[in-house]
């Protein structure tokens, strides 16, 4: 079936330094969205990318969505202890079914 | 204006018991969907609905059932639980905004499940 693969599914960060996280799918995609679920919480909305190549950027998060649709990625700079949790992509296969990858779990090291 | 309220926050059952999980949103959201999450594994779809009466399956739809007589409920039923059900349970709603559209999810904060 459709799946959205994540790399790495574990990462921990120097407070300070800049990391990125990768989400591949095995099929185009219509669009990609990034979720944030911070430890215990829920997953919230952080952005969603719909054209080939699209960069957004939210302070120190930038997002870029693939040439092909198939790929993005999230890169963080400057670590804060706030970016702690796990970083999730997800993709629709057809309109109704959201795909989540298996997350990006971040731990902030002071 | 609530969001997406799930109950209850935490359940413990015995294998073969059943039980219910409540989610409600109060934002007119025509989409409603349930996810498991367990370590390691992400978030995995159950069941979804596109609007009353109307529901299908996700990834993951084994042992679970959906009804959806409303705009604002969608519950999930646990017929009979087994071991392999504890998990974090998460509602989830959305307005249908098409296939091009800002279909962003708004989750609710969770049920933790254990079937012993």
């Amino acid at each position: 079936g459709q799946q959205v693969m994540q790399i790495p599914q574990y990462q921990h960060v120097q407070e300070g330094e800049d990391f990125t996280t990768y989400c591949n799918s095995s099929t185009t995609l219509s669009n990609i969205q990034w979720y944030k679920q911070r430890p215990g919480g829920h997953p919230v909305f952080l952005i969603q990318l719909v054209k080939s190549g699209e960069v957004k950027k939210q302070k120190r998060l930038t997002f870029q969505f693939g040439e092909a649709k198939k790929n993005s990625s999230l890169h963080i700079t400057a670590t804060q202890t706030t970016d702690v949790g796990t970083y999730f992509c997800a993709g629709y296969y057809g309109n109704n079914r959201l795909a989540f990858g298996k997350g990006n779990q971040v731990v902030v090291i002071p | 204006n609530a969001g997406v309220t799930q109950t209850p926050k935490f359940q413990v059952l015995k294998t073969g018991q059943s039980m219910t999980l409540q989610c409600a949103q109060d934002m007119n959201h025509e989409y409603m969907s349930w996810y498991r999450q367990d370590p390691g594994m992400g978030l995995r779809l159950i069941h979804y609905s596109v609007g009353a009466g109307i529901t299908d399956q996700g990834e993951v739809p084994n042992g679970y059932n959906v009804s959806r007589s409303t705009t604002e409920d969608f519950p999930l039923r646990l017929l009979s639980a087994a071991p392999s059900q504890t998990s974090v349970y998460f509602c989830a709603s959305r307005h249908d905004r098409g296939v091009s559209g800002a279909n962003v999810l708004t989750f609710g904060a969770g049920s933790r499940l254990t079937v012993l």
